[in-house]
């Protein structure tokens, strides 16, 4: 059974220009969070998704930033006209249910050059 | 702000057990204490989670007191590879809260 899956890896892009960051939830799971850890600091809780849906954007920068999951396929996190401020590792997570025990994938490190 | 407290850091002999505190004092009857752990550059792991009674696992063992307001997560017989940022975390199970509240951990190094 495959864990969570994100991609890219690794992402380098210019300042001002868009970054598409991809996560594929475990088999079964609806459930997909995003987080980010921005160097030397906590991971910090960004968005929760269902299918089509967005539950939680409390974590959200207000400009720039926007997630979806749609019925099919995996769930994005935009970031458009990137700054350096946004270099850092962004975590997805899945989970079969609510207020459950969450499952990570390996991170896509974005740094902004 | 998360609700739990934690020492920053701590070390362990490899082999032996590596018994990791976490205060969570104003704990609710409804949440329960969930362990996580990320080793460097990785995602986080989940490790266990309870409620009230001892829990074990594959990977590890949660003692919470009798009052639940404090709880200690050990690892058995610690390898190099347990080295990690241990997070303890309450919250409701089964609720709407979504989102993973970290704090700042505990940072565990295993030495040889």
């Amino acid at each position: 059974n495959a864990g969570v899956m994100q991609n890219p890896r690794h992402l380098v892009r210019r300042r001002g220009q868009e970054a598409r960051l991809r996560c594929s939830p475990m088999k079964g799971h609806s459930h997909v969070y995003w987080y980010r850890q921005l160097p030397e600091e906590g991971l910090k809780f960004m968005v929760y998704l269902q299918k089509e849906n967005i539950i939680d954007e409390s974590g959200m920068p207000k400009e720039r930033f926007s997630a979806e999951f749609p019925k099919e396929g995996p769930s994005i996190l935009r970031i458009q006209q990137v700054v350096r401020g946004d270099s850092a590792a962004y975590f997805c997570a899945s989970s079969p249910g609510t207020g459950v025990e969450q499952y990570f994938g390996p991170g896509t490190r974005l740094t902004v050059t | 702000d998360a609700k739990t407290t934690q020492p920053t850091s701590m070390d362990c002999a490899e082999g032996r057990a590596a018994n990791l505190p976490c205060n969570h004092s104003t704990i609710s009857g409804n949440e329960y204490v969930y362990w996580y752990r990320q080793i460097h550059s990785q995602g986080p792991q989940y490790i266990i989670h309870g409620l009230k009674n001892n829990e074990t696992n594959e990977m590890a063992s949660l003692i919470i007191t009798e009052d639940r307001k404090s709880s200690t997560l050990i690892l058995p017989h610690a390898t190099l590879r347990d080295t990690a940022v241990y997070y303890c975390i309450v919250r409701p199970y089964g609720g709407s809260q979504g989102n993973l509240i970290f704090g700042k951990g505990t940072k565990l190094s295993v030495k040889p």
